[in-house]
């Protein structure tokens, strides 16, 4: 089983819609869980932290499932700028030592006018 | 306030020469991470560095790839008798306090 794992995709989604995404990770011990957009051949942006309780900013909720061992991104109204590749990034994975970070390959979303 | 700043954004470089990659954390970051991303695959853990101590170095290939962080001055990745298999994206990261990383634009390496 891979450390963290997303579904590449990609999701074609219309302007406006809600669309959601869903990471899963192996390590239980993990501590911090993240993340992050990439536009092509640029680098990370980090998106947002995930908290245990949940958190919100804006337009964008990130939530944690520690039992089940997955977190989650869901977009509201989205817009053609959301068109991007998600990241889910981990720390405290084994493949990223224990203060890196281990990614998932991400999510590729388009977002269609 | 500049972000993470790595130079440079493209490298050249022919099978055996050496490549050197540079890292300037945003200001105020002492924590600073290198990671590579190869075509079509997913961004890879190399090695954490704070001022002058490498802290983790598990995700680093045992030969020829090595790394520091000096007092004074840049982070530098630098590879030794470069291969093809090395051409990728090289981003550094930085954090204030070890928990948010913050990418800097990566440096291009081309093996020719």
């Amino acid at each position: 089983r891979k450390e963290v794992e997303q579904d590449p995709g990609p999701f074609n989604v219309p302007e406006g819609a809600t669309v959601a995404f869903n990471c899963t990770y192996s390590n239980s011990a993990s501590q911090s869980f993240f993340w992050y957009r990439q536009d092509c051949r640029k680098e990370p942006k980090l998106l947002m932290s995930v908290y245990s309780s949940g958190n919100e900013d804006g337009r964008f909720t990130a939530q944690l499932n520690r039992a089940s061992q997955y977190i989650s991104l869901l977009i509201r109204d989205s817009k053609l700028s959301d068109s991007a590749t998600y990241l889910c990034a981990v720390k405290g994975g084994s493949g990223g030592g224990a203060d890196g970070l281990t990614f998932g390959k991400g999510t590729h979303l388009i977002i269609q006018p | 306030n500049a972000g993470v700043m790595q130079n440079p954004r493209h490298l050249v470089r022919r099978r055996g020469q050496e490549a050197r990659l540079r890292c300037s954390p945003m200001k105020g970051h002492s924590h600073v991470y290198w990671y590579r991303q190869l075509p079509e695959e997913g961004l890879k853990f190399m090695v954490y560095l704070q001022k002058e101590n490498i802290i983790d170095e598990s995700g680093m290939p045992k030969e020829r790839f090595s790394a520091e962080f000096p007092k004074e001055g840049p982070s530098i990745l630098r590879i030794q008798q470069v291969v093809r298999g090395d051409s990728a994206a090289y981003f550094c990261a930085s954090s204030p306090y070890g928990r948010e990383q913050y990418f800097g634009p990566g440096t291009r390496l081309t093996v020719t």
